[in-house]
């Protein structure tokens, strides 16, 4: 069964410690890593997508990374606004137009 | 830029109301989804639609049916509400990447 687990459930950073979350995945045919941000009360927002082992994005004080088991999301000198939930999701060759959702790693960095 | 909206921030409504959820997306995407999403359980499908008229189910449909008359527009129906239906309802919209409304936190009383 395809399956998304995202580590730790839940993080504590000072502001400046940089740390990365991660997202472990079992699906048949990758068609396509997905990270999220999300604010409370909020719709997920679109980080980045990740397609094949070895491919890197970055976008300011994010990384996000992929091999052919799991992604990381680094976070590097990470400050209080970067406080939120982390989704990860993947879209399998199987699964056609669904995606599978982890249930996130929710970050609280500390001034 | 994407655009991906919802009829409602937050709803109240009354156990056997009927409620419409509409979300319109601007992307001119085939694909569109309703979520909902409770603590501890994260995101979980409840319909999606590929193309107008034409639906399928996610894996909690159980108490609500969709629409989709329109190519931008993806209606979410709870026929009768009941409590264990307060959560946050997303809708979202999909090209090569998902895209999500705003949300939508509804309270059945």
């Amino acid at each position: 069964e395809d399956q998304v687990t995202q580590s730790p459930e839940a993080l504590r950073l000072q502001e400046g410690e940089s740390s990365s979350l991660n997202c472990s995945y079992t699906v048949s045919g990758l068609r396509g890593l997905f990270w999220y941000r999300q604010d409370p009360g909020k719709g997920p927002e679109f980080l980045f997508t990740l397609y094949s082992a070895g491919e890197e994005k970055e976008k300011e004080r994010l990384k996000a990374t992929l091999t052919k088991k799991e992604s990381f999301l680094h976070i590097t000198a990470p400050k209080p606004e970067d406080s939120a939930t982390y989704l990860c999701a993947v879209r399998a060759q199987n699964t056609g137009n669904q995606f599978y959702f982890g249930t996130g790693t929710s970050l609280t960095v500390i001034p | 830029d994407v655009k991906v909206t919802q009829s409602s921030r937050y709803l109240v409504k009354r156990t056997g109301e009927k409620v419409f959820l509409e979300c319109v997306q601007d992307m001119d995407h085939e694909n569109m989804f309703w979520y909902r999403q409770d603590p501890g359980l994260g995101l979980r499908l409840i319909y999606f639609s590929y193309d107008v008229k034409m639906k399928e189910k996610g894996d909690i449909p159980e108490g609500y049916s969709v629409s989709r008359e329109k190519k931008e527009r993806f209606s979410l129906i709870l026929e009768s509400a009941s409590t264990n239906q307060t959560s946050m309802y997303l809708c979202a919209s999909r090209g090569e990447t998902q895209y999500f409304g705003p949300g939508t936190r509804l309270l059945v009383l």
